[in-house]
C-alpha cells in the first residue's frame, strides 16, 4: 500500500462543474502540498497545508490531520484547469524531514 | 525571476555516456532535492541535500551521484547512462521554518538510447 493515495486517478468534468480530488496518507507529516502539472510542463506548488483550510481564487484545499486526509476543490472548473494534480506529504522529522512523498496524481480533464 | 533553474531542458545520451544535470536556486533555501518522474511511478527522490555540505540518498540513488557545490547549486551526475535512466528529472528546493516553501525547477527530459 502506498503511503499517499489519491482518488480518483482520472477525472473528467464539464466546464463549470465543482471538482473534488482526495488524498489520504498513512505517515506522520509536517505539511501537505498540492501540486499542479500541465502536460509536458513543470510542477507548481498550489498549496502547502499543515492544518485547516486555504483558498486561492477558485481553488480550496482542506486537511484533517486526525483523519490523515486532504481534499482539493476546484469551483467553476475551466478547461485551463486540465492538468495532473499531485498530493505530496512532507516528512515530520529526523531523516524524513523536508522530503516529499508523492501520490500517483489525478489526471483532470475539463471539457468546454 | 526568482526560482529554481535547471539545465539542460532536453538531452539524449547513448548508453554508457556520462552527463551532469545542473540546478541552481536563488531563494536562499537550505535544502535541495533531485526527483525523477516516470509514467505509472510518480515522482521519486533520488538524492537530497538538507544543507550546504551534506548529501543523502533518497529512494532511487543507484546510478547517480550528486554534488552540493554551494548553497545555491546542486548537481546530479550520471556516470554511465543506462536506458532505465530515461526519465524526466526535477530539481527542487525548500526552506525550513514557517515559510517552508517548496519550489520545483522546470524539469529535464532525458532519453538514453
Amino acid at each position: 500500500k502506498n503511503e499517499v493515495e489519491q482518488s480518483p486517478q482520472n477525472l473528467t468534468a464539464q466546464e463549470g462543474e465543482f471538482i473534488t480530488i482526495n488524498c489520504s496518507y498513512s505517515v506522520g507529516i509536517s505539511a501537505l502540498h498540492w501540486l499542479q502539472q500541465h502536460p509536458g510542463g513543470g510542477i507548481v506548488s498550489l498549496f502547502m497545508l499543515s492544518s485547516g483550510k486555504k483558498k486561492h481564487g477558485r481553488l480550496i484545499a482542506t486537511i484533517n490531520i486526525q483523519e490523515k486526509h486532504s481534499s482539493l476543490h476546484i469551483t467553476a472548473s475551466h478547461p485551463r484547469d486540465s492538468a495532473v494534480y499531485i498530493c505530496a506529504v512532507r516528512g515530520d522529522g529526523g531523516t524524513s524531514y523536508g522530503k516529499l512523498t508523492f501520490g500517483q496524481g489525478t489526471i483532470l480533464t475539463v471539457h468546454p | 525571476n526568482a526560482g529554481v533553474t535547471q539545465t539542460p531542458k532536453f538531452q539524449v545520451l547513448k548508453t554508457g555516456q556520462s552527463m551532469t544535470l545542473q540546478c541552481a536556486q536563488d531563494m536562499n533555501h537550505n535544502s535541495m532535492y533531485w526527483y525523477r518522474q516516470d509514467p505509472g511511478m510518480g515522482l521519486r527522490l533520488i538524492y537530497y541535500s538538507a544543507s550546504e555540505g551534506t548529501t543523502d540518498k533518497g529512494e532511487v540513488p543507484n546510478g547517480y551521484n550528486v554534488s552540493r557545490l554551494n548553497k545555491r547549486e546542486f548537481s546530479l551526475r550520471l556516470e554511465s547512462a543506462a536506458p532505465s535512466q530515461t526519465s524526466v528529472y526535477f530539481c527542487a528546493s525548500s526552506s525550513r521554518g514557517e515559510g517552508r516553501g517548496y519550489t520545483f525547477g522546470s524539469g529535464t527530459r532525458l532519453t538514453v538510447v
